[in-house]
């Protein structure tokens, strides 16, 4: 089953804590993005990556960092720097300009 | 900075009806276009995507692209309760930090079909 997989579904953590979320895909595509989505507002980058050990900042970058050592796995770290962490985070990975969504992690940070 | 915009709804239409959502962008050199369907509480789907001038058609959807006025448009035949969902219009733009084109995001139109 060719797919995209992010773990987990739901994450809580308390304030000051870094917190890893897992994206994965087995489509064999080169570009992989991390979004975040806001109640009401469309989705905004924070790192994305096209080929391996090499990624590149968003529009919303600080307070998160990325790893892209295998094709198939784009992790992504909030630290404790990021301001407003609550969010719905949504990994994608693409070909050309098309770009594919998985299931989505909402993180609660209180 | 580079945007997109959408009507952001509600949008109420009667089953069986046409539904018109609207998209219009700022950035003249931007040639990737694409809608997504986004459920309460799921992550978005892909269902078009268009790149010339003109019309696409895919099942009881119709995307339009008019690349002179920057409007880009997605039309729903015959709507159906189960299109009730947000879609959401992205265009591939230079992103605001100016390093590569990726997609931008309208904030999204919520569409309700009514039985």
């Amino acid at each position: 089953d060719g797919g995209i997989t992010q773990s987990p579904k739901y994450l809580f953590r308390k304030e000051g804590q870094n917190v890893t979320l897992s994206c994965e895909q087995n489509l064999n595509h080169d570009a992989m993005y991390w979004y975040r989505q806001d109640p009401g507002q469309g989705l905004r980058l924070i790192y994305y990556s096209q080929i391996v050990n090499d990624f590149q900042k968003g529009d919303i970058a600080e307070g998160y960092s990325v790893s892209r050592e295998k094709k198939e796995s784009f992790p992504l770290t909030v630290t404790s720097a990021q301001k407003n962490p609550t969010a719905f985070y949504l990994c994608a990975s693409g070909h050309r300009y098309e770009q594919y969504f998985g299931p989505g992690t909402r993180l609660t940070v209180t | 900075q580079k945007e997109v915009e959408q009507n952001s709804g509600p949008l109420s239409v009667p089953e069986g009806a046409i539904a018109s959502l609207n998209c219009t962008y700022s950035d003249r050199g931007s040639q990737s276009f694409f809608w997504y369907r986004q459920y309460s509480g799921k992550s978005p789907e892909l269902i078009m995507s268009i790149y010339s001038n003109g019309d696409k058609e895919d099942g009881r959807f119709t995307a339009q692209l008019n690349k002179a006025s920057q409007y880009v448009s997605l039309l729903i035949r015959d709507s159906q309760p189960s299109d009730s969902a947000t879609y959401l219009c992205a265009v591939n733009m230079i992103s605001f930090s100016g390093s590569a084109r990726q997609l931008t995001f309208g904030s999204g139109t919520q569409l309700t079909v009514l039985p």
